[in-house]
């Protein structure tokens, strides 16, 4: 059964970056979708975006383009999240997951989501 | 971007009686090429992560409880438990795939009376 293990927790300062590992021990992550989500303290969860190694494809909503890069390395099994110019309202917990892909007559596309990482709590204060 | 819509935010239900919570996406999750709503369910205790329930709007994941259930279509979606049990007491998400960016509903809070 593949767990993903995050890096720990962050303090960073406002317009500062941040990088965030998830490596999958006992599975990969070439051949599945890898998700990153967000969630605010007390609040509900947000995707930033994703990867499909097979496809090289990375996508990221539309809120956060620009700002966040989505990498992994099939080699080590490990993906990374890395969003810059960092603000108050980024602090959150940071999971990554590892979840399907589809591919039906529209093309390929992000699925469920399952498992998911621990989570990273990144703390963006001055 | 499709706006999932979950209702209530939260209730109280006595342990085994029935909960259902709903879900409503802005567009139709159904793509009738392959006859599949693009819609999944997650549960998440506190200080944990999510866990998936369902995917395809009602196919139950492996070690799920029988007690719960999805089901809906287009644009209308349940998740019933259909006897709470006490360890069933946590925050419950839908989330579409039907297309990028994935999104979530708010959740539903789901507590003991």
């Amino acid at each position: 059964q593949v767990q993903l293990v995050q890096s720990g927790a962050e303090v960073k300062k406002p317009g500062s970056s941040v990088k965030v590992s998830c490596k999958a021990s006992g599975g990969t992550v070439s051949s599945y979708a890898i998700s990153w989500v967000r969630q605010a303290p007390g609040q509900g969860l947000e995707w930033l975006g994703g990867i499909i190694p097979l496809f090289d494809t990375a996508y990221y909503a539309q809120k956060f383009q620009g700002r966040v890069t989505i990498t992994a390395d099939e080699s080590t099994g490990t993906a990374y999240m890395e969003l810059s110019s960092l603000r108050s309202e980024d602090t959150a917990v940071y999971f990554c997951a590892r979840g399907t892909y589809y591919y039906d007559s529209r093309g390929h596309g992000f699925g469920w989501i399952d498992p998911w990482g621990q989570g990273t709590l990144v703390t963006v204060s001055s | 971007d499709i706006v999932m819509t979950q209702s209530p935010d939260s209730l109280a239900v006595s342990l085994g009686e029935r909960a259902t919570i709903n879900c409503k996406s802005s567009q139709s999750v159904f793509y009738s090429s392959n006859n599949n709503n693009y819609l999944a369910w997650y549960q998440q205790k506190p200080g944990q992560p999510p866990k998936l329930l369902f995917y395809w709007a009602s196919t139950r994941e492996s070690g799920v409880p029988d007690r719960f259930s999805g089901s809906g279509s287009g644009t209308d979606f349940t998740l019933t438990i259909s006897s709470l049990q006490a360890e069933d007491v946590a925050v419950y998400y839908c989330q579409q795939y039907y297309s990028a960016p994935l999104t979530f509903g708010g959740g539903t809070k789901v507590e003991i009376k």
